[in-house]
């Protein structure tokens, strides 16, 4: 069964700090990845996706994620936060094969002015 | 940009009573989802819908849920007789091709 763990459950950065966030996932077979953020009061938003092809993947709001398929990881990167950043963040893989989308825990995200 | 929409944002019921969450999803998406997210919890998949069937459910959608494609526009998420433990945020879903858009949510209260 495929399921996905993200290291972080809270993390707390100061503005132009970088970002790294953690993100495995456990599946054998070929996957799709996906990061959504959710600001404070608002819904799901897809961030960035991966597919096929570069596994270098850039997202909105100066986002980006690295797939690297030997260490099943797929970890966000923001080289520069900004406390409009502040949002729980949620890596999400799903089968190739498959439909449902499998989500991590999240990690809350909480950037200090 | 398209949005998928949810109503209510937030329901509240007593236990054992019927509720019908709606969702209205993109409209030339065809594969649509319902998730549910336990308050400190993650987001759990419920059931997919396509072509006017369910095409795979979790084991936390029992005989008390059901979906629904009323007509071209609505997809309805009903629990028939609420538990306390349904209380969560309901999240509708759709797709196209890749990539699945999610609604604001409904929070459901049972109690």
């Amino acid at each position: 069964a495929q399921s996905v763990s993200q290291h972080n459950h809270h993390v707390i950065l100061s503005e132009a700090a970088s970002l790294e966030l953690g993100c495995n996932y456990s599946y054998g077979g070929t996957v799709n990845l996906f990061w959504y953020v959710q600001y404070p009061g608002q819904h799901l938003q897809l961030l960035l996706k991966y597919f096929s092809g570069d596994p270098l993947v850039k997202g909105i709001k100066g986002f980006e994620a690295e797939f690297i398929q030997s260490k099943f990881s797929f970890n966000l990167r923001k080289p520069s936060v900004q406390w409009s950043d502040t949002a729980e963040y949620f890596c999400a893989v799903n089968a190739d094969r498959d439909d449902k989308i499998i989500f991590g825990k999240g990690t809350r995200l909480h950037i200090l002015p | 940009e398209p949005e998928v929409t949810q109503t209510p944002s937030h329901q509240v019921t007593q236990m054992g009573q019927e509720v019908i969450l709606r969702c209205v999803p993109i409209s030339n998406h065809l594969y649509f989802y319902w998730y549910r997210q336990i308050l400190g919890q993650k987001v759990e998949f419920l059931v997919s819908f396509y072509n006017n069937e369910i095409s795979e459910k979790s084991e936390i959608f029992d005989d008390q849920f059901s979906v629904e494609r009323p007509d071209g526009s609505n997809f309805t998420l009903k629990i028939r007789s609420t538990k306390l433990e349904d209380s969560a945020m309901y999240f509708c879903a759709s797709r196209a091709g890749a990539g699945q858009y999610f609604g604001p949510g409904t929070r459901l209260t049972v109690t």
